[in-house]
This record gives C-alpha cells, sequence and structure tokens, in this order.
C-alpha cells in the first residue's frame, strides 16, 4: 500500500527556474526521504529529514516536514536539464524493520 | 563502482514459468530489501533481509513468492508460476548498519510474462 502521496504528479518548468514538489503521508514517522529516478541511474537517494528537524539544505535542495500536517516539500532551485526526473518521498514506519513506504511520485521536465 | 548490482536486467517469460533474479548488495551493507515496481508508480516493499535472517515480508506477497539470502550476502527472489499481473520492475537495494534509513538501490530487473 502507498503512504505517501506526491503532488503534483507532474511538472514542467524552464530550466533556471525553481521546482517544488509536495509529498503527504498518513501515519507517525521516523524521518522521511526523498529519492531520484530516471533512466540512467535508477533510484538515488537525495536527502532525509528526521521527524524532529523541520528544514535542512543539500545543495541546490532544500527539504521542509511538518508533522502536525504530515506534509513535506522538495524543492530545487536553479533548474538543470539533468534534474529531469521522477521524485518520490519514502517514509519509514514506526516499530517496523525500516521498511520504507512510498508515494507515486513527481514526474519533473526541465525544458532547455 | 561497487554499487548494488542486478541480474539479469531483463527477463521475459511464458506465463506459468518459474524464474529467479539475483541482488548482489554493497558488501558491508547488512540489510537488503526487495521492491516491485509498475509503470507510473512508486515501489512496493515486497520483503527485508536483515545479514541471512529474513524479517519481514509484506501481506501482499503471494506464496509464488520466495526470497533468500544464504550467508547474508546476496540474495535470490523466486517467482513460481508466473502470470501477467507479474510482470514489472524488481529493485533490490542495501542498506549499511549505521545508515540504516538510507538505501541503496541497484537497477533493477524488468520482467515481462507474455
Amino acid at each position: 500500500s502507498q503512504q505517501g502521496e506526491e503532488d503534483p504528479q507532474a511538472l514542467s518548468i524552464q530550466e533556471g527556474e525553481n521546482a517544488t514538489m509536495n509529498c503527504s503521508y498518513k501515519t507517525s514517522i521516523n524521518n522521511l526521504q526523498w529519492y531520484r529516478q530516471n533512466s540512467g541511474r535508477g533510484l538515488v537517494h537525495l536527502i532525509l529529514i528526521r521527524s524532529n528537524e523541520r528544514e535542512k539544505h543539500s545543495g541546490r535542495l532544500r527539504v521542509t516536514l511538518d508533522t502536525s500536517k504530515k506534509s513535506s516539500s522538495l524543492l530545487i532551485t536553479a533548474s538543470r536539464a539533468a534534474d529531469t526526473a521522477s521524485y518520490f518521498c519514502a517514509t519509514d514506519v514506526r516499530d517496523s524493520n525500516y521498511q520504507l513506504i512510498w508515494g507515486a511520485g513527481t514526474k519533473l521536465i526541465i525544458k532547455p | 563502482d561497487t554499487g548494488v548490482s542486478q541480474d539479469p536486467r531483463h527477463k521475459i517469460t511464458k506465463r506459468g514459468q518459474n524464474v529467479t533474479f539475483r541482488c548482489d548488495p554493497i558488501s558491508e551493507h547488512n540489510r537488503l530489501y526487495w521492491y516491485r515496481q509498475t509503470l507510473g508508480q512508486g515501489p512496493e516493499f515486497l520483503t527485508y533481509f536483515q545479514n541471512e535472517a529474513q524479517l519481514e515480508k509484506s501481506r501482499l506477497l503471494s506464496d509464488r513468492f520466495s526470497a533468500e539470502r544464504p550467508k547474508g550476502s546476496f540474495s535470490t527472489l523466486e517467482i513460481q508460476r508466473t502470470e501477467q499481473g507479474d510482470s514489472a520492475m524488481y529493485l533490490c537495494a542495501s542498506s549499511s548498519p549505521t545508515g540504516i534509513y538510507e538505501q541503496y538501490f541497484g537497477p533493477g530487473t524488468r520482467l515481462t510474462v507474455t
């Protein structure tokens, strides 16, 4: 079963613009992760934010987490053609063996 | 690059046949996961190993699916009596004892059942 839901399902922007995608989840979590998937490199871990953190940065990525709303956002600044990919959020489940539950992803297209 | 590897990358089989996939995790990683992914969806958890022990299995996994991880190294996923609904990408991931939440994925095995 899918816990996370990404929004929007698809996003197309011009190179250089910022891209924001959102994730909502249903149950209490220890942490939330964002992954990127493209045909060339498969699924790649981008960033992890713990439940007691509200914001985290990594290069051009900024992730926020609002546990009261059970939601997270991923911001990619100054987008590049190479950012074209599907982006997934994944949450662990408390008291599980580190099983991850995934959303359906946001398909991001960067137009040159 | 000693990342997670999977073999084969593609498999086409006829309905009713058995198939087996292999995953070689990153060498120092003790945790190994299998997922299934269909087009337009995120990965769906199938099963999890810590070393050689299979600690968790999805309730959605039918008894036609079995996975092993002998000696806590590589893992195999077998699907018996394949059905067309089994067509999907099968992904393997591993994680280390310290970075337990971050999972490293292999390229996947794409199964097509005809």
